[in-house]
């Protein structure tokens, strides 16, 4: 069965550094997305992309984050400047189109800001 | 703005001992309502899809019915592997961003 996939499934980094978070979607999947899920909190919506452009965003999603799809099948979100508060654990999901459809997420990628 | 309210927060059963969780929302123009389960360190697994008022759907031990102002997810016999994190979620507005609950945690105890 299909699944999304993300990578690294852990990542420690120092404050004030970059990261970039790496998704692979469903293969015959059009939307994208990014959420997050702060320890103990809800999941909360970043950003969703769909043909090569940002969809919709949150108002976390500030200028500090970006997200790209470098090629036909990886999807990435980058968080140019860290801040200990954006320690989360990160979904990356896809759906085939985004009106009513599923969205089916991956594993997580724990980010730990230290 | 869109809310979502799941109750309760933890659900503690026996084996066998059927129940239900709830999600109740306030949100302008439902799209859609969305089941999910999440085990600890993992990410949300999709259960089931609800679209309009007095649609149910059924999977295994899960049932899930949606009303107007609210979801529920009923367990029938529940065995120790459907312990979990079960979150709600809906689809509103002409955006496709998903609004979560906070979820249910569930332990089946033998």
């Amino acid at each position: 069965e299909p699944e999304v996939t993300q990578t690294p499934s852990h990542q420690v980094t120092q404050m004030g550094q970059e990261v970039i978070l790496r998704c692979v979607p469903i293969s015959n999947h059009l939307y994208f997305y990014w959420y997050r899920q702060i320890l103990g909190q809800k999941v909360e919506f970043l950003v969703s992309f769909y043909n090569n452009e940002i969809s919709e965003k949150s108002e976390i999603f500030d200028d500090q984050f970006s997200v790209e799809r470098p090629d036909g099948s990886n999807f990435t979100l980058k968080i140019r400047s860290t801040k200990l508060e954006d320690s989360a654990m990160y979904f990356c999901a896809s759906s085939t189109w985004g009106r009513k459809e599923t969205q089916y997420f991956g594993p997580g990628t724990r980010l730990l800001v230290l | 703005e869109d809310q979502v309210t799941q109750s309760p927060e933890a659900l503690r059963l026996q084996e066998g001992e059927s129940s239900s969780l709830n999600c109740s929302y306030t949100v302008s123009g439902l799209r859609g309502l969305f089941w999910y389960r999440q085990d600890p360190g993992k990410g949300p697994e999709f259960l089931f899809t609800l679209y309009s008022a007095g649609e149910e759907k059924e999977k295994e031990r899960l049932k899930a019915t949606l009303t107007k102002k609210e979801s529920f997810l009923h367990i029938t016999a529940p065995k120790p592997e459907d312990s979990a994190t079960y979150l709600c979620a809906v689809l509103t507005g002409g955006g496709n961003k998903l609004t979560f609950g906070t979820g249910t945690q569930l332990k089946v105890e033998l």
